[in-house]
C-alpha cells in the first residue's frame, strides 16, 4: 500500500501570506497526485490534479508541483476563504490513499 | 450541474447492516467510475471502494473487504454501498464521488455525505 504523509499538520498564517504544504508518498506515484480543500461540515473540493493541473474554477493563487514522491501545494497570497484543511491524495492505482491533512488557520 | 445526493445513513448496532445510496444527476452516470470515501468524526479522509462504469471491476480498502459491497444501477443513475457486520470504527460520514479519467481516475465531484453511526 502507498502511504501518504503531509507537513505541517497545522499551519498558522495571515491573509496575504505565501503558504506551502508538502506531501510525500512512500513510493513513486509519478504525477498521479491530487489536492483537495475541505471546510468544516462540507465535502472536499478538488483543487489540483495530476500534481500541477488546476481544476476549472479554482483561483490561480493555488498551484501544485512535484513528481515521484515529493509534492507541494502553494497558495501565493492567502485569502480569508482559504482557511481550511488541505488533503493530498494519490491515485497511482485504483486503491486511493489520502494524506492526514494540513489545517490552515488564522495567525 | 453535477449533483450527488447520498442517503441511507443512520444509527445501527454493532454487527448490523445498512445500505447507502447515492443519486447522481447532471452528467452521464454510466460513463464514470464512482467511489465511496468516508471520514470518521474529527479525522481525515479514507477511500472505501470504487466501481467501474459497467460494474465489472470493484476495489475495496482492506478494512472493509468481505463486509462491504459496492454496486451501481446505471438505469437509475444510482450508486450503492451495502455495509454488513458493522463495527464502531465504521462510524463516519460517507461520501460518494464521481471519478474522472480514462486511464487513472481521480474523484472530482463529491456529494454532501451521509452519517453512519455504529453504536449500541
Amino acid at each position: 500500500d502507498i502511504q501518504m504523509t503531509q507537513s505541517p499538520s497545522t499551519l498558522s498564517a495571515s491573509v496575504g501570506d505565501r503558504v506551502t504544504i508538502t506531501c510525500r508518498a512512500s513510493q513513486s506515484i509519478s504525477s498521479w497526485l491530487a489536492w483537495y480543500q475541505q471546510k468544516p461540515g462540507k465535502a472536499p473540493k478538488l483543487l489540483i490534479y495530476k500534481a500541477s493541473s488546476l481544476e476549472s474554477g479554482v483561483p490561480s493563487r493555488f498551484s501544485g508541483s512535484g513528481s515521484g514522491t515529493e509534492f507541494t501545494l502553494t497558495i501565493s497570497s492567502l485569502q480569508p476563504d482559504d482557511f481550511a484543511t488541505y488533503y493530498c491524495q494519490q491515485y497511482n492505482s485504483y486503491f486511493f490513499t489520502f494524506g492526514p491533512g494540513t489545517k490552515v488557520d488564522i495567525k | 450541474e453535477v449533483q450527488l445526493v447520498e442517503s441511507g445513513g443512520g444509527l445501527v448496532q454493532p454487527g448490523g447492516s445498512l445500505r447507502l445510496s447515492c443519486a447522481a444527476s447532471g452528467f452521464t452516470f454510466s460513463s464514470y467510475w464512482m467511489s465511496w470515501v468516508r471520514q470518521a468524526p474529527g479525522k481525515g479522509l479514507e477511500w472505501v471502494a470504487n466501481i467501474k462504469q459497467d460494474g465489472s471491476e470493484k476495489y475495496y480498502v482492506d478494512s472493509v473487504k468481505g463486509r462491504f459491497t459496492i454496486s451501481r444501477d446505471n438505469a437509475k443513475n444510482s450508486l450503492y454501498l451495502q455495509m454488513n457486520s458493522l463495527r464502531a470504527e465504521d462510524t463516519a460520514v460517507y461520501y460518494c464521488a464521481r471519478d474522472r479519467g480514462s486511464y487513472l481516475i481521480v474523484p472530482d465531484y463529491w456529494g454532501q455525505g451521509t452519517l453512519v453511526t455504529v453504536s449500541s
